[in-house]
């Protein structure tokens, strides 16, 4: 079955210190992975993707995800973390077969950035 | 400013009644997607479409109805039959094809009276 893991419901992090979020994943073909950020009473944010290529994937806002094939993990990462980071993250694949295109979404996790 | 606007933003039902979510885009994105979110169980897929007068059920479409007759407008009808409507609702468009990323509405919260 296809799926996504996102191992951490929260993760807590002091403002300036490095912050990383966890996301393993499930796929029967090759993987195309997202990662979201959420604020409250809000839509899905686009952060970033990887289809192909090279394995560190840069995105908005600083973010920045490691694509590990033989760890099957997307683990979402940034060097210094903001108060306003403070969201919640969703880790997503591409589902293959009869959902072809479809977004299959971890269950997210809330990140805490405190000053 | 391109973008996707669902209304309205907070929405009660009563028993027995069944209520449409409005999701518009001018993205020019072919297809269109329905999500619920509940606490701690991430996004599920309602419906789906590709292109205009065809979508396709997702993973918990039953209680639900959808159209779409247009490219820009893809409404979702909670019905009756959807025991447990209470939840945030999310639309989102995108180019086709799988690695192109989602674009989200700022979504509807259903609440029963």
């Amino acid at each position: 079955a296809q799926s996504v893991a996102q191992p951490e419901d929260q993760v807590n992090v002091a403002e300036g210190n490095p912050l990383t979020v966890k996301c393993t994943y499930s796929v029967s073909g090759n993987p195309y992975l997202f990662w979201y950020v959420q604020y409250p009473n809000r839509g899905l944010q686009f952060l970033l993707k990887y289809i192909t290529g090279d394995n560190l994937v840069k995105g908005s806002y600083g973010f920045e995800a490691e694509f590990n094939k033989s760890q099957t993990s997307f683990h979402l990462k940034k060097p210094s973390a903001l108060v306003s980071d403070s969201a919640l993250y969703f880790c997503a694949v591409r589902g293959y077969g009869g959902s072809q295109g479809n977004l299959i979404f971890g269950k997210g996790t809330k990140l805490s950035v405190k000053p | 400013d391109g973008g996707i606007t669902q209304s309205p933003k907070y929405l009660f039902r009563k028993e027995g009644q069944n209520v449409t979510l409005s999701c518009e885009q001018n993205l020019n994105h072919d297809a269109m997607y329905w999500y619920r979110q509940d606490p701690g169980q991430g996004l599920r897929l309602i419906y789906y479409s590709q292109i205009v007068n065809d979508f396709q059920k997702g993973d918990i479409a039953e209680g639900y109805s959808v159209s779409r007759e247009k490219k820009e407008s893809f409404p979702l009808t909670v019905t009756s039959a959807q025991k447990n409507p209470t939840a945030f609702y999310l639309c989102a468009s995108s180019i086709a094809g799988g690695h192109q990323p989602q674009h989200f509405g700022d979504g509807t919260r259903l609440s029963i009276l």
